[in-house]
């Protein structure tokens, strides 16, 4: 079974810090990795995506992979209170014959005004 | 760019009631369609995939004469919920892919269809 794992949270951080958001998952065929975003009702929202080894910068957002180690985390510089939200990592795997993502369950990031 | 929308976006029925949700692309053509479903406090689950001009390949313990999907277009694909009951209420989510027929490539969200059936 293709798991892609997260700390359920919540994580709090003050506003101003920098939040740290961490994902593992278990496929070593995975080629392609993402977060979502998903506010509280809402339905989740791609804030990046990383194909390769090392950082990828968008913003006050860092997406960062490591393959060998399987583990691929989202830093929010400067957070905001309205980065309160539920993040979701995402993983494509293969799987019967077609391609899918496997998204794990979400880390509730709230950051305190 | 990569806008999906969703319609409707509340549905409130009686049970035994047939429910269709439409999905589309609006600034792209997606290739594949994927119909997701979340309850409360819970993660989005995969109900099943769909490719233009085929049939929708279901996810294991979803039924398919229950949960009808089309796609008939490169820009639409719809879901029907035949004879709702209450237990079917749930935030139903569709999402479009651009990439190659068979692989995955970066799903854009529709906003979500909130069904509550009595």
């Amino acid at each position: 079974q293709k798991e892609v794992e997260q700390n359920s949270g919540p994580l709090s951080v003050p506003e101003g810090a920098i939040a740290s958001l961490n994902c593992t998952y278990s496929d070593r065929g995975s080629q392609s990795f993402f977060w979502y975003r998903q506010y509280s009702g809402k339905s989740p929202e791609l804030i990046m995506f990383i194909y390769s080894n090392g950082d990828k910068e968008d913003g006050r957002f860092t997406a960062q992979l490591n393959k060998a180690s399987q583990y691929v985390s989202l830093l929010i510089r400067d957070s905001q209170p309205s980065d309160s939200a539920t993040y979701l990592c995402a993983v494509n795997g293969r799987m019967d014959s077609s391609y899918k993502l496997i998204f794990g369950s979400g880390t509730r990031l709230l950051v305190r005004p | 760019g990569a806008v999906v929308s969703q319609h409707p976006s509340r549905v409130i029925c009686k049970s035994g009631t047939s429910v269709k949700i439409e999905c589309r692309s609006l600034d792209f053509q997606a290739t594949t369609m994927f119909w997701y479903r979340q309850f409360p406090k819970q993660s989005l689950m995969l109900m099943a995939t769909s490719n233009e001009g085929s049939k929708a390949t279901y996810e294991q313990g979803v039924e398919k004469d229950k949960f009808l999907i089309n796609h008939a277009s490169l820009t639409l694909s719809t879901l029907t919920v035949a004879s709702a009951h209450p237990e079917d209420s749930s935030f139903y989510i569709c999402s479009a892919s651009v990439g190659l027929a068979g692989y995955t490539d970066t799903q854009y969200f529709g906003p979500g269809t909130r069904l509550t059936v009595l």
